[in-house]
């Protein structure tokens, strides 16, 4: 069975400095990794998503993950955060792409 | 382009009454999902449709929950009676098919007094 962990329920960082949120999967066969943000009283979008191919995945609002399949890890990166980027950030994985599986998501303060 | 739309937003009862929330997918997909979203979790599948089949409802609560998506379109998600658990953001989500990217309401904010 496929499973998603976050480690981090929550994560400040001040503006315009650099974040990472992490994220672990589990599963016995191949994967779909992907990363959701959730503004306050808002469905899910998605930012970003890993099929196959080139393991850096490159998202919307200047988010970038890893998909390190060693580690069996697809952290969640941005350079510079912005006051807008406060939200909650779930990781979530499908074994075929149609079921996917969250974890319990990270929420990220931007502190002025 | 309209989104996936949901309504009720908000939804207060009490316990052991009926209630519905209905979802209306973005026009053309035909796979449609309802999540249940306890708080400070992520989003738990509850029921999933290939147009108006039930294709994967294997988390649904039969004794209490159902949900009918009759025209391959619209969808119904039923609690009777509600409990005090049942609080939750109900959440609907529709794609193209079932591999393609999934697009989520704003969710049914469910409390049960």
């Amino acid at each position: 069975a496929q499973s998603v962990t976050q480690l981090d329920s929550q994560v400040p960082v001040f503006e315009e400095a650099p974040v990472e949120l992490r994220c672990n999967y589990s599963s016995s066969v191949s994967v779909y990794l992907f990363w959701y943000v959730q503004y306050p009283n808002q469905g899910l979008q998605l930012l970003l998503k890993y099929l196959s191919g080139s393991t850096l995945v490159k998202g919307i609002n200047g988010f970038e993950a890893e998909f390190n399949k060693s580690q069996t890890s697809f952290h969640l990166r941005k350079p510079s955060v912005h006051i807008s980027d406060t939200a909650e950030y779930f990781c979530a994985v499908s074994e075929g792409n149609e079921k996917l599986t969250f974890g319990t998501g990270t929420r990220l303060t931007i502190i002025p | 382009e309209a989104g996936v739309v949901q309504s009720p937003r908000y939804k207060i009862i009490e316990k052991k009454q009926p209630v519905a929330f209905w979802c209306n997918p973005i026009s053309g997909h035909n796979t449609l999902y309802w999540y249940l979203q306890n708080l400070g979790q992520g989003p738990e599948l509850l029921i999933r449709y290939e147009n108006e089949e039930a294709v994967d409802d294997s988390q649904l609560p039969k004794d209490r929950f159902s949900a009918e998506r009759l025209k391959g379109v619209d969808s119904t998600l039923k609690i009777q009676p509600a409990e005090l658990g049942d609080s939750a953001v109900y959440l609907c989500a529709s794609s193209f098919g079932a591999g393609d990217e999934q697009f989520f309401g704003p969710g049914t904010r469910l409390t049960v007094l």
